[in-house]
């Protein structure tokens, strides 16, 4: 089927430091698979961090960067260094299909301290 | 950016009781969402709705769900009967377009639903 897979969470570290997150996708029923980030800071609805929507290319935001790897079938996100107000849960999701139905993955707590 | 508000952010009923749970989505847009979350699993998608209809359900979206945007007004998700299994937290969302599945979807905070 169609699904995805990341980082389980919580993920902690420490102001400044590098960070990565994996995510993985499969998708079975759809023929053009798009990729995205959400983010849900403290109190907030989720909000698209960035999507890339077509295989190799990289999509970036607020420091993060994320890479569409059709081979690998992966969409991991990182960033160079961390800031505390970065805290928040990160969502890897695949779209797609035409009725723009989106699959999350369990989401990854990212924890940043001081 | 564009806001997506749910009212109320917490509900609390008794098993067997209608509920509504509703959706100010962001003003300009056409197609809305609701998707379910039950703690410590992953976000579903339930339904979606375009022109007074729905385009596109999942296995979760039970008989006992509806959804309408009467007169442009708040996109709803009614359950009734609600059941125990129904606790979780309804998130809505809303896209300006359906351009193939990369349309941005705006969320709004969620309403947690606990049925007793």
């Amino acid at each position: 089927g169609d699904s995805v897979t990341q980082t389980e969470g919580p993920v902690t570290v420490s102001e400044s430091e590098s960070l990565i997150i994996n995510c993985t996708y499969s998708a079975t029923s759809i023929a053009y698979p798009n990729l995205f980030w959400y983010v849900r800071y403290p109190g907030e609805g989720l909000q698209l961090l960035l999507k890339v929507i077509t295989a190799g290319q990289k999509g970036s935001s607020r420091g993060f960067e994320a890479t569409y790897n059709k081979e690998t079938t992966s969409f991991h996100l990182q960033k160079a260094s961390v800031q505390e107000s970065d805290s928040a849960v990160y969502y890897c999701a695949l779209g797609g299909s035409s009725n723009n139905r989106i699959f999350f993955g369990d989401g990854t707590q990212l924890v940043v301290k001081p | 950016g564009p806001k997506v508000l749910q009212i109320p952010s917490h509900q609390i009923i008794d098993m067997g009781q209608m509920v509504t749970l509703n959706c100010d989505p962001v003003s300009n847009h056409l197609y809305f969402y609701w998707y379910k979350q039950i703690l410590g699993q992953q976000m579903e998608f339930l339904v979606n709705f375009y022109n007074g209809k729905v385009m596109e359900k999942s296995k979760l979206f039970k008989d006992q769900f509806s959804v309408e945007r009467p007169d442009g007004s708040y996109f709803t998700l009614k359950i009734q009967p609600t059941a125990l299994e129904d606790s979780a937290v309804y998130f809505c969302a809303s896209s300006l377009a359906r351009t193939g599945g990369a349309e941005t979807l705006y969320f709004g905070s969620g309403t947690r639903l606990t049925v007793l």
